[in-house]
């Protein structure tokens, strides 16, 4: 069985401030793939970064970084510098033998 | 490419009615989901299909549901007969194969009202 949990249902915080939203997940494949996206009061979802299984090196992209831990199984997301239009919901997920799977997401809010 | 399609983007039905969402996944993908999402339960993977062929349907709640996939560029997922409980937004998405570990592409979903 697979499972994503999500523990931060909402965070609030003022611009500039860092966000940092947690992730942790529960598979027995050893092969698995990790995302976060994000869905914005429009309501698409919007794909932001992948880490596969095999890879904990963490990285930043632009005001975006990632914490993959394979031993704790998390994989948290850091928004640096937060901004008005980074205000929505974040979702991480794991694809784990083909089946996508989302936590329950956390809601970001972002006020001037 | 267009991106995951799905229509109707609104659906508004009076209980008891069948309905019907349709998804055309992207080009040359191969894995197609179908999500549903509420207030309550979040994003729920419903059932996903590999190859036209559906892998896991654990996620479907009841047997008024059931979805299709014909061919790789056409899914169905209909709801005989619909209740207001139904009501949420319903995402299809689409990606390529496991080996190559891309993102599940989302359509704009469609939100239905069962009245």
């Amino acid at each position: 069985a697979q499972k994503v949990t999500q523990a931060q249902t909402e965070i609030s915080v003022v611009e500039k401030e860092d966000v940092t939203l947690d992730c942790v997940y529960e598979t027995r494949d050893t092969t698995y793939y990790l995302f976060w996206y994000k869905q914005p009061p429009s309501g698409e979802l919007v794909f932001l970064i992948r880490r596969n299984s095999f890879d904990e090196q963490n990285e930043i992209s632009g005001r975006y970084s990632w914490n993959f831990q394979k031993s704790t199984s998390s994989f948290n997301f850091t928004i640096t510098a937060s901004q008005v239009v980074d205000s929505a919901v974040y979702f991480c997920a794991l694809n784990s033998w083909g089946k996508f799977q989302f936590g329950a997401g956390t809601q970001v809010v972002v006020t001037p | 490419d267009a991106g995951v399609i799905q229509s109707p983007r609104h659906e508004v039905t009076e209980m008891g009615q069948e309905v019907t969402l349709r998804c055309k996944p992207i080009s040359g993908h191969n894995s197609l989901f179908w999500y549903r999402q509420t207030m309550m339960r979040g994003l729920e993977l419903l059932i996903y299909f590999n190859n036209n062929v559906p892998i896991d349907d654990s996620g479907m709640p009841e047997d008024r549901f059931s979805a299709k996939m014909p061919n790789a560029s056409f899914s169905t997922l209909k709801i005989q007969p619909s209740e207001p409980r139904d009501s949420a937004v319903y995402f299809c998405a689409s990606s390529e194969p496991r080996q190559t570990a891309t993102e599940a592409f989302f359509g704009q979903g469609t939100r239905l009202t069962v009245v």
